[in-house]
Formats: C-alpha cells, sequence, structure tokens
C-alpha cells in the first residue's frame, strides 16, 4: 500500500540547534516533493519544493534534502528558533495535480 | 492581501442541515483545489478545478459533497444533509500552471463542526 511516513511524535529542541525532520514513503514515484509548515488552526504555508533529479534545496535557514533511492526527504532548520515552532508537513505529487501529504511533525524549539 | 481567501472561517451545524463554503483563489491562478483535514492528519485531496472544469475528485467526495468554479475564479464546496463524521477542517489551495511547478498556495481554512 502506498504511505507516507513522518515521526508522529514530536520533536523537541533547543534554541539554537538544527532541527532534522524525516519524511518516507513506499509505493511512491514523485515527480517532486514539497514541505509545508502549519500552525494551530491556520492553512498550510509552502517553504520548499525539490524535484526528484534534485538532491538538496536550500533557502535561508532551511534545507531539503531528496533521495529518490532511499524514497526519504531530511528537511533541517539550522539555528532554530522558538518561532520555529510548528507542525511540518511533507507533501508529494505524484505527476497528477493533488498533493498527497504525511501527518506532520510538530517541532518545539524551547528558548 | 491578495492569498487564498476563505469563507465563513468557522461554521456550527447541525446533524442534517446543508452547509457551503467559499474559497476565492489568487487571482492569476487557474487551479483550485480542496482538502480536508482532520485532527493529528495531513490535508487529504477532495476535488481539483483547472479553469471551471472539475477535473478530479476523490473517492472521499460522497454524493452529499459537490463543489463548484462557475467562472473559473471563486469555488463553492457544499456538503449536504452533513453527519458528524463530515467535522474537520476544510482547505483550498490554489496554483497556476508553468510546466514543472506545482507549488499550492492554501487558505486559512474553514472548521466545520457537525452537532
Amino acid at each position: 500500500s502506498q504511505k507516507i511516513e513522518q515521526n508522529s511524535e514530536a520533536l523537541n529542541i533547543q534554541e539554537g540547534k538544527t532541527a532534522t525532520l524525516t519524511c518516507n514513503y513506499t509505493n511512491y514515484s514523485p515527480a517532486y516533493l514539497q514541505w509545508y509548515r502549519q500552525d494551530p488552526g491556520r492553512g498550510p504555508v509552502f517553504l520548499l519544493l525539490i524535484r526528484e533529479n534534485e538532491k538538496e534545496k536550500r533557502k535561508e535557514r532551511l534545507k531539503v534534502t531528496f533521495d529518490t533511492t532511499l524514497k526519504q526527504s531530511l528537511f533541517h532548520i539550522t539555528a532554530s528558533q522558538p518561532a520555529d515552532s510548528a507542525t511540518y508537513l511533507c507533501a508529494l505529487n505524484t505527476g497528477f495535480q493533488k498533493l498527497v501529504f504525511g501527518t506532520g511533525t510538530r517541532l518545539l524549539v524551547s528558548p | 492581501d491578495t492569498g487564498v481567501s476563505q469563507n465563513p472561517r468557522h461554521k456550527i451545524t447541525k446533524r442534517g442541515q446543508n452547509v457551503t463554503f467559499r474559497c476565492d483563489p489568487i487571482s492569476e491562478h487557474n487551479r483550485l483545489y480542496w482538502y480536508r483535514q482532520t485532527l493529528g492528519q495531513g490535508p487529504e485531496f477532495l476535488t481539483y478545478f483547472q479553469n471551471e472544469a472539475q477535473l478530479e475528485k476523490s473517492r472521499l467526495l460522497s454524493d452529499r459533497f459537490s463543489a463548484e468554479r462557475p467562472k473559473g475564479s471563486f469555488s463553492t464546496l457544499e456538503i449536504q444533509r452533513t453527519e458528524q463524521g463530515d467535522s474537520a477542517m476544510y482547505l483550498c489551495a490554489s496554483s497556476s500552471s508553468p510546466r514543472g511547478q506545482e507549488t499550492q498556495y492554501f487558505g486559512p481554512g474553514t472548521r466545520l463542526l457537525v452537532l
């Protein structure tokens, strides 16, 4: 069956450290993968998109890697801040128009 | 603000009533999507429009659900004879369609509670 797995348990880190979130998928062949941030009661906010032929993408303190052999994406936030506390969702485009989302990982950054 | 807007933001209704939600996409976007999200889960795809044409519907979209985008701009999602299981956040997203790019921009959502 097709699955997208993200750590269901919250990730707690201290301010200034690097947060690393994992997205694993099975039985998908995504054309690209996207990461979104979602705050409670709000809609997801787009962060980064990485295509299947790209290994890594960066934007300010954010970095995404995409390994189509391992079927895994890693999302890194360097020099994390309490304001980075949110739920982070990975989503796959499979060549069709819809996004298929993981369940999200909640990140808590403590001062 | 030129982002995606949704109305109402919150809706409480009694079981069996009909509800309608509206989504106004980013003005230059020709693609519009509806998703549903329940607590602790990621958004689940419901349906997708390109301009005014509804091109894909999920199995989640039962006969009680209908969506329209009559002029290729705003869209409405109607749920008839609501059930308690319909309680969720309903999200709308939009995108443009340059080849090879599919970033979807989401609205704030409409939270539905069916009593």
